[in-house]
């Protein structure tokens, strides 16, 4: 069965620092994968998705991941981490046909410290 | 902008009361889904549907019901309402060329 981890359930990192979280899947094959991201008391909007070529995506806000097919990792980066980054992440899966529902990893909660 | 649209947004209700949960969206996605998200915890499907007159349960258990009579709209109600049911409920959206769910606002219902 499919599943996703985050090894990490909170993180906490000062202003201007990087980040990288942690993310790995559990699938037959190589999946979609996805990163989301959820502000406080709202829904979750998408950060950025990989599903074949480069390994190295960007997303929105100064985010990128990277999959790594021989860990099975997608981890999320960013160089420089401003306060409003604070927020719940979730890496997210999903197989290559249409049919297959989404896979979510537990999240891993943002603070970020002035 | 938000093409999936939840109301209400917040909803305080007795216990007993009989509630419905909306989401609708304007993509002309065929699946759609709710999720149960304790404040700060994980998500769990509850419902999903594949299409009009296509309802499933999740992986979580639900005292729930959905119905998806048009594509567009996939509510959710509790015939009686129970402070257990307190939590908030995401709908969330997907189409054969959108890549990656699309996600509402969320209602964060409170049982009292």
């Amino acid at each position: 069965a499919q599943s996703v981890t985050q090894p990490d359930i909170h993180i906490t990192v000062s202003e201007g620092a990087s980040l990288e979280l942690r993310c790995n899947y559990s699938y037959g094959a190589t999946p979609y994968l996805f990163w989301y991201v959820q502000s406080p008391g709202q829904g979750l909007q998408l950060l950025l998705k990989y599903f074949s070529g480069d390994t190295l995506v960007q997303g929105i806000k100064g985010f990128e991941a990277e999959f790594k097919r021989s860990q099975s990792s997608f981890n999320l980066r960013k160089p420089s981490v401003h306060w409003s980054d604070a927020a719940e992440y979730f890496c997210a899966v999903v197989g290559n046909n249409y049919g297959q529902n989404f896979v979510f990893g537990p999240g891993t909660r943002l603070s970020v410290l002035p | 902008e938000a093409d999936i649209y939840q109301t209400p947004r917040y909803l305080v209700i007795g216990t007993g009361k009989k509630i419905t949960l909306e989401c609708s969206q304007t993509m002309g996605h065929d699946k759609m889904y709710w999720y149960q998200q304790d404040p700060g915890m994980e998500l769990h499907l509850i419902h999903y549907s594949y299409g009009v007159n296509s309802t499933e349960k999740g992986d979580l258990s639900s005292e729930s019901t959905v119905s998806r009579i048009r594509t567009e709209h996939f509510p959710l109600t509790l015939e009686s309402a129970r402070p257990s049911h307190t939590s908030q409920y995401l709908c969330a959206s997907v189409g054969p060329s959108s890549y990656g769910y699309t996600f509402g606002s969320g209602t964060r219902l409170t049982v009292v």
